[in-house]
């Protein structure tokens, strides 16, 4: 069975903490891995990695993929309140002709306070 | 550039009646994915569609069908609704068949069965 484990699921953070959010998988076909922010509304997209040891950055957020561990780190530098929600990590599995879906882990809620 | 639309954003239906979920794509974007997302879980993948054909079935109940139309809107039909059917519906879309894989969601649709 396809699995995402996240951790931690709960974290709560000072504004200006640097925080690291994990995932691993064990899926069979694995495509990508995705991370998404959700706050009280739709998962927004916010990075997909498809290659082990390249960084992906966007502003004070950014991402590595390790393929040979079956992990993921998403780290958010200078937090916000504005941080505060739930990511999200979810894995494309590909299930034959051309076609892919995501499972998803169970999320890392983050609370950053003043 | 529109993102996913989702309509209605809120339903609430009665035990045993019937409900439709509506889901414009991104434009250009070709393959819709349905995710259910009961409260305080992770999305889990119901359906998906490319190119007008199913694509790919997670765990939809027989109760639940859809379908892809010609302009790539889809339908999720509900029937004999049940308590437990309660939840954020998610609709998804991507390019390519998935091969893009980066798959940006609509705002949801609240349905509550009372």
């Amino acid at each position: 069975e396809d699995k995402v484990v996240q951790s931690p699921l709960s974290l709560v953070v000072h504004e200006g903490d640097t925080v690291t959010l994990n995932c691993s998988y064990e899926v069979t076909n694995f495509r990508s891995l995705l991370w998404y922010k959700q706050e009280k509304k739709a998962p927004t997209f916010l990075f997909m990695l498809t290659s082990s040891g390249i960084e992906k950055k966007s502003g004070r957020l950014s991402s590595i993929l390790d393929k040979k561990e079956l992990f993921s780190i998403l780290n958010i530098t200078a937090t916000q309140t504005g941080d505060s929600a739930i990511y999200l990590c979810a894995v494309a599995i590909y299930s034959g002709g051309s076609n892919y879906k995501l499972t998803f882990g169970k999320g890392t809620l983050l609370t950053v306070n003043p | 550039a529109a993102g996913v639309i989702q309509s209605p954003r809120h339903l609430i239906k009665e035990k045993r009646e019937t409900a439709t979920l509506k889901c414009y794509p991104i434009s250009r974007h070709d393959t819709v994915y349905w995710y259910q997302q009961g409260p305080g879980q992770d999305p889990q993948f119901l359906i998906s569609f490319y190119e007008k054909m199913q694509s790919d079935k997670g765990s939809i109940p027989d109760r639940f069908s859809a379908q892809q139309f010609s302009d790539y809107h889809s339908e999720l039909n509900m029937s004999s609704l049940e308590l437990g059917d309660s939840a954020l519906y998610f609709c998804a879309s991507s390019k390519g068949g998935g091969r893009g894989n980066e798959q940006y969601f609509g705002p949801g649709t609240r349905l509550t069965v009372t």
